[in-house]
């Protein structure tokens, strides 16, 4: 499973875009990076994956760069229900998939 | 609706017991995760099992023991020798898609 890196902190007002950086230097040819956001005291939430194109879904976009060692989670429109922990991981599936500390997001008002 | 179910919610026992957190999932998905997270830390991978009857340790796995004789159980034993047994419990399963899908966790406080 590849080791990946974010910052610890980010804060974003309301209504702006939200772009969260991950660096995933070591991720392998045939692993995805997955992001998660887990809201306090429950179970993480699914985001959004890809591989090596750039991805968008009903919840955010995600722009993975060409050689692949980083890319950036974009909420484009937050609102104070995104304040979350976010985490991005790469895995292959059906391997151990491990959980860095993650990003804690604040949207203020 | 399928899902997760992790029971009990809500734990308490006394230092020294085993306790036993259910894990049961209607998916039918054959991957089985179990995570930890201690207050204001990420998740911590205790073990994990890729099908039935096959399980393998995660980084934090001494002090817990899991078994995995059905597809849709995963249990998991906090055992007496797991030092700073509370925290908050996670279940998890990989969808084909390669994703994790998370039960709504189980919290453990030894007094």
């Amino acid at each position: 499973d590849a080791k990946t890196t974010q910052p610890p902190s980010m804060d974003c007002a309301e209504g702006r875009a939200a772009n969260l950086p991950c660096n995933h230097s070591t991720i392998s040819g045939n692993e995805y990076v997955y992001w998660y956001r887990q809201i306090h005291s429950q179970g993480p939430q699914y985001i959004i994956h890809g591989l090596k194109n750039n991805e968008t879904n009903e919840m955010a976009s995600l722009i993975i760069t060409e050689d692949r060692k980083s890319s950036t989670l974009i909420l484009p429109h937050a609102t104070l229900r995104d304040t979350a922990v976010y985490y991005c991981i790469g895995s292959g599936g059906y391997q151990k998939v491990t959980f860095g500390t993650g990003t804690k997001l604040q949207v203020i008002p | 609706d399928g899902g997760i179910t992790q029971s009990p919610k809500y734990l308490f026992r006394k230092e020294g017991q085993n306790v036993t957190l259910s894990c049961e999932q209607n998916l039918n998905h054959d991957a089985m995760y179990w995570y930890r997270q201690d207050p204001g830390q990420g998740l911590r991978l205790i073990y994990y099992s890729q099908i039935v009857n096959d399980f393998q340790k995660g980084d934090i796995a001494e002090g817990y023991s899991v078994s995995r004789e059905k597809k849709e159980s995963f249990p998991l034993t906090v055992t007496s020798a797991q030092k700073n047994p509370t925290a908050f419990y996670l279940c998890a399963t990989l969808r084909d898609t390669g994703e994790l899908f998370f039960g709504e966790g189980s919290r453990l406080t030894v007094l």
